[in-house]
């Protein structure tokens, strides 16, 4: 049974940077086709893909928010990390994490979500 | 960068009726890379339909994919009270992109 969940904190100001952390079970990320995805939805609108990693390490990225974004895995600790530096109030949102499998070009599995509010 | 454009914005039935909700992408594509997600308020998204076509696991098959090209259709055969949600299309790509999504709310 796969499980992801997202942690990190509610509240970020304005040119901070953000730092999230999935942390799963029910799948290694070293193992062949598996990916973990990050994805947000700002309250009320659709859902926006941020970033991808997968076990090979090979990493994808939105290209409009390519810039400002990391993402890294701790195979040993079941756990992903994506990094969002110089927060705005536009990035107000709940972010997700998801899980992906290569044979199947959508997200399979998804976390419960984490609300983020960038304000001063 | 390829738009998907989802249509009608909010779909207004009664349980029992047929849904039929569509998703137009501005460009040409591989039915592989499509999806259809539901959503309930306050919950994470579900993956319905991948491929075009392909029930997802534990998707029951009232739930149906179909389309080709630039023009995608999820049906729903007959409303169940728990179907009542919004529903995404998605593409993937460099980036993975979204529709707007389309509403289904009880008449």
């Amino acid at each position: 049974q796969i499980t992801l969940k997202e942690s990190g904190p509610t509240v970020v100001k304005p040119t901070q940077t953000l730092t999230l952390t999935c942390t799963f079970s029910g799948f290694s990320l070293s193992t062949n086709g598996v990916g973990v995805g990050w994805l947000r939805q700002p309250p009320g609108k659709a859902l926006e893909w941020l970033a991808l990693i997968y076990w090979d390490d090979d990493k994808r990225f939105s290209p409009s928010l390519k810039s400002r974004l990391t993402v890294t895995k701790d195979t040993s600790k079941n756990q992903v990390v994506l990094t969002m530096t110089n927060m705005d109030p536009v990035d107000t949102a709940t972010y997700y994490c998801a899980h992906r499998r290569l044979d199947i070009y959508g997200f399979d599995m998804w976390g419960q979500g984490t609300m983020v509010t960038v304000s001063s | 960068e390829i738009v998907l454009t989802q249509s009608p914005g909010t779909l207004s039935l009664s349980p029992g009726e047929r849904a039929t909700l569509s998703c137009r992408v501005s460009q040409s594509v591989d039915s592989s890379y499509l999806a259809w997600y539901q959503q309930k308020p306050g919950q994470a998204p579900r993956l319905l339909i991948y491929g075009a076509s392909s029930r997802a696991t534990g998707i029951p098959d009232r739930f149906s994919g179909s389309g080709s090209g630039t023009d995608f259709t999820l049906t729903i055969s007959r409303l169940e009270p728990e179907d009542f949600a919004v529903y995404y299309c998605q593409l993937y790509g460099s980036p993975w992109t979204f529709g707007q999504g389309t509403k289904v709310e009880i008449k």
